[in-house]
């Protein structure tokens, strides 16, 4: 099955700097890319995805970079705020037995902006 | 105001006493599913949904049960909890039956076993 390193478990940058946190994955045949925020005593939600036919996606301060050849992708925060302090998780899709597609996730990285 | 709703938020209790964690969506969503976060873990798997009366096994069944009889509702059953079941539990659903794409989750249950 897919299995998804994520790194680093724990960032500090300083606001208004930026911040990338980086995937791996193992299944060449995941398609889909999603990266989920989770705010202090809530549940993650989706902030940026991208599919394999793309090789970065842009929304506003966010953005997520493919390298599909090196099976690793990576999210980049510009003009970090203090409410971007949060535990980020990347995650990959892949089929299961049944041919379904599941999200495995990582393990997390916890972000603190420091004002 | 769509959303997953999960309930108890907070609940502790002892080895062996059955528990149920509901889980309820308005989106009308066919696909649904039941996650653990554990420390260093992340999220994994523990069963899923495809529509109603469709469940299979996630990556961490071992003592979970589930039901599906309702498209909007999707209990998680704990027959016997053991301590090692202690954790922060995650219910999610999405629109796409079978595809990844953007999953929903609700707010959380966190379970204390003792």
């Amino acid at each position: 099955g897919e299995n998804v390193e994520q790194h680093p478990s724990t960032l500090s940058v300083q606001e208004g700097d930026s911040a990338v946190i980086k995937c791996t994955y193992s299944d060449s045949a995941s398609n889909y890319f999603p990266w989920y925020k989770q705010e202090l005593g809530k549940g993650p939600q989706l902030i940026i995805d991208i599919r394999s036919n793309v090789g970065e996606k842009k929304d506003q301060r966010i953005a997520v970079t493919l390298n599909k050849t090196a099976k690793h992708f990576s999210l980049h925060i510009t003009e970090t705020q203090p409410e971007d302090s949060a535990v980020y998780f990347c995650a990959a899709s892949s089929a299961n037995n049944f041919g379904n597609e599941k999200l495995t996730f990582g393990t997390g990285t916890r972000l603190t902006i420091i004002p | 105001e769509a959303q997953v709703t999960q309930n108890p938020r907070y609940l502790i209790t002892v080895t062996g006493k059955k528990l149920t964690v509901t889980c309820s969506q308005n989106m009308n969503h066919e696909y649904m599913s039941w996650y653990r976060q554990d420390p260093g873990l992340g999220l994994r798997q523990i069963y899923y949904s495809m529509n109603v009366e469709v469940t299979d096994k996630g990556d961490v069944p071992e003592g979970y049960k589930v039901s599906r009889k309702e498209k909007r509702n999707f209990p998680l059953i704990l027959e016997s909890p053991s301590p090692n079941q202690t954790s922060l539990y995650f219910c999610a659903s999405s629109s796409h039956r079978g595809r990844a794409y953007e999953q929903y989750f609700g707010p959380g249950t966190r379970l204390t076993v003792t």
